[in-house]
């Protein structure tokens, strides 16, 4: 969905560096989420905020930070990245307006760690 | 534990033929949806149905709904080849809620 960019969009590193992947979003949506897919796996949550104040850890936080600059922006962090978070990671949006939690995906990041 | 679980993992079929997904899931729901993602690209809503409704369609998908067994059935009539990709159903507990996806089903519908 157009309305909804990550970057990169690839991005290969090394273990130990420091990863920012950035989410922006044009729908107007207040809940922003995060998520991390691996071959042959369904999606797992990481953060997700319901608004710009309000961030809340999902199933698999650990290792991970995020920061909801604004309500159109949301990224995602790793400080220090080890080989077992290479995977797909997605960012989504959703507005509470609607009652139902349809969420809207971005394309994708596709991170690698050496 | 995931909330919603898919079966089959794997589906393979001709074209015209139909394609049935089911998702289970286990705690009390306020929707299900399904999601389709072609590979390697992000997920795309198609359909939503209420924890108060049974049945629901949308073009050639048909999806059902039965509280009492916890399971949703997606079904593709007609098959094209570009149907092929994998689909999810989510959980939405409400409110504060976040959706819960299942490990999806691969179709494959060959020419």
């Amino acid at each position: 969905d157009a309305d909804v960019t990550q970057t990169p969009r690839n991005r290969i590193t090394k273990t130990g560096k420091r990863i920012m992947l950035e989410c922006s979003q044009t729908k107007g949506h207040d809940r922003m989420y995060w998520y991390r897919q691996d071959p042959g796996l369904g999606l797992r949550l990481i953060y997700y905020s319901f608004d710009v104040k309000d961030i809340n850890k999902g199933e698999i936080s650990d290792g991970y930070s995020v920061s909801r600059q604004a309500q159109a922006k949301f990224s995602l962090s790793l400080e220090s990245a080890i080989p077992n978070q290479t995977a797909l990671y997605f960012c989504a949006t959703s507005d509470s307006r609607q009652g139902h939690n349809e969420q809207f995906f971005g394309p994708g990041t596709r991170l690698t760690v050496l | 534990s995931q909330q919603g679980e898919e079966d089959p993992q794997a589906l393979s079929i001709q074209e015209g033929e139909n394609a049935t997904m089911n998702c289970s899931y286990k705690t009390s729901i306020n929707n299900l949806q399904w999601y389709r993602q072609n590979s390697g690209r992000g997920l795309v809503h198609l359909i939503l149905i209420r924890s108060n409704e049974r049945e629901k369609h949308s073009g050639r998908l048909r999806v059902t709904l039965d509280t009492s067994k916890k399971s949703s059935s997606l079904l593709i009539t007609a098959s094209r080849a570009a149907d092929t990709a994998s689909y999810f159903c989510a959980t939405d507990g409400g409110s504060r809620s976040r959706l819960t996806f299942g490990e999806g089903t691969q179709l494959t519908v060959n020419p």
